[in-house]
């Protein structure tokens, strides 16, 4: 089965200082996608980072990067130089196929940057 | 941002009665998608749209249904509210491109059954 697992429910890091967020994916595809999503306190989800299984670099996008270990079934999601706006709650996300595309989600983490 | 939106943005709503939420998309994406949201639980799928009028049920289905007669619209349906429904319910859109695939939420529903 398809799952997603985020064992961080909490994080607590201070400003500009690099954050890195786990999350670990279970899954017998072989073609598949993560996601990153970020939650803020307002409710919307903002797309953070995509990664396809056959990309080869690790995703980047501004100060998001994406820590892609295919062997080891993680894609951990690392900010650089945290900001305050940077607290909310994140989740990963993975695309499967299963007679559509679909995303299943892990819990999420709630990060909390202090100044 | 897929130009999605969602109406209405909270509602109130009494045990029994039957609801309707409505999500809109203006970028022409196949996929719809139906998401709550509970604390704990992360985000599950309801139901989901493969193309206009064909549509599937998700993970927590039960109590629920959906429509999609256009492209751009997809309905959520609670047939006859209860408390356990009580959510913030999120609508998405999803696009297939080369290798890359993309999903886009809307803002989100607040929905309070009494």
């Amino acid at each position: 089965a398809q799952k997603i697992t985020q064992t961080q429910p909490g994080m607590f890091v201070q400003e500009k200082e690099a954050v890195t967020l786990d999350c670990t994916y279970d899954t017998s595809d072989q073609s598949y996608g993560l996601f990153w999503y970020k939650q803020p306190s307002s409710g919307e989800m903002i797309f953070l980072i995509y990664q396809g299984s056959y990309d080869e670099q690790n995703a980047t996008e501004g100060r998001y990067s994406l820590n892609f270990q295919k062997a080891r079934k993680s894609a951990n999601l690392v900010i650089s130089a945290s900001q305050l706006g940077d607290s909310a709650m994140y989740f990963c996300a993975m695309r499967v196929f299963q007679g559509a595309q679909k995303l299943v989600f892990g819990q999420g983490t709630r990060l909390t940057i202090n100044p | 941002d897929a130009g999605i939106t969602q109406s209405p943005r909270h509602k109130v709503t009494e045990t029994g009665t039957p609801v309707t939420l409505r999500c809109h998309q203006t970028e022409n994406h196949r996929y719809m998608y139906w998401y709550r949201q509970d604390p704990g639980h992360g985000l599950r799928l309801i139901h989901y749209s493969y193309g206009v009028k064909d549509t599937d049920k998700g993970e927590v289905s039960d109590g629920y249904s959906v429509s999609r007669s256009k492209t751009e619209d997809f309905l959520l349906t609670l047939e006859s509210a209860t408390s356990s429904q009580t959510s913030v319910y999120f609508c998405a859109t999803g696009n297939v491109r080369l290798a890359w695939y993309e999903q886009y939420f809307g803002p989100g529903t607040r929905l309070t059954v009494t």
